[in-house]
């Protein structure tokens, strides 16, 4: 099957700093990438939506600022947390989707575990 | 109201059982449904993967879509320990759309 990884899989950084977190589809193309937060014991949260070559749709709420999509290629995706704050901690989960048909399914990342100090 | 409601639980079965979770949707435009399991720290792993109404069985897992009742459900029989974990219901109108989750029901299946 499909598979997505993220590097790093945690992270801990200082107050202020900025941390990059990496998606990528290993065996397939992906035009389009999604970046989920999930906060301990509560669902995953979409953020954003990434699409190759062009500039991400961020969910309402979500600081575009703050949190920096760039979809470079069709097998990568990065999520940057700029100044990363203590409530920044979190889950941040990616997916990908295989192609642009709409009975295609997404496929998760393991998660990179942020923690903020 | 949420676009997608699911009891949080949690649920604790003896090993063995019948396990029935569930969720609710207010959404007519989900096309596709799907199950995950979430370990402790870990990504979601997919299920089951359904389109539209009706049964969809793989193993011991059974899934089923109800459009005309906005109702979701995944049956697991032969609950194993393993089994134990956090059940996310997810939707969305097609693959390349926003997925839409479900808080996740935790279950324990006690040996």
């Amino acid at each position: 099957g499909a598979v997505v990884s993220q590097h790093p899989s945690r992270v801990i950084c200082k107050s202020g700093t900025s941390v990059k977190i990496e998606c990528r589809s290993l065996d397939f193309q992906a035009t389009t990438m999604f970046w989920y937060r999930q906060f301990p014991k509560q669902s995953l949260m979409l953020m954003a939506t990434s699409n190759e070559g062009s500039k991400a749709t961020y969910e309402q709420g979500v600081e575009k600022d703050k949190f920096l999509i760039n979809h470079a290629s069709l097998t990568l995706s990065t999520l940057t947390v700029t100044s990363a704050h203590p409530e920044d901690s979190s889950f941040y989960i990616c997916s990908a989707v295989e192609g642009a048909g709409a009975s295609n399914e997404q496929f998760f990342g393991p998660g990179t575990r942020l923690t903020v100090l | 109201q949420k676009e997608v409601e699911q009891d949080p639980g949690p649920l604790s079965v003896p090993e063995g059982a019948i396990v029935s979770l569930n969720c609710t949707y207010s959404n007519s435009a989900f096309q596709y449904f799907m199950w995950y399991r979430q370990y402790s720290r870990k990504g979601p792993e997919l299920l089951m993967y359904t389109y539209s109404s009706g049964n969809k069985e793989d193993g011991r897992f059974t899934a089923q879509v109800d459009k005309s009742s906005k109702y979701i459900s995944l049956f697991i029989r032969d609950s194993q320990p393993s089994d134990s974990a956090t059940y996310l219901c997810a939707m969305n109108p097609g693959g390349y759309q926003k997925v839409t989750f479900g808080t996740g029901t935790k279950l324990q299946v006690i040996p």
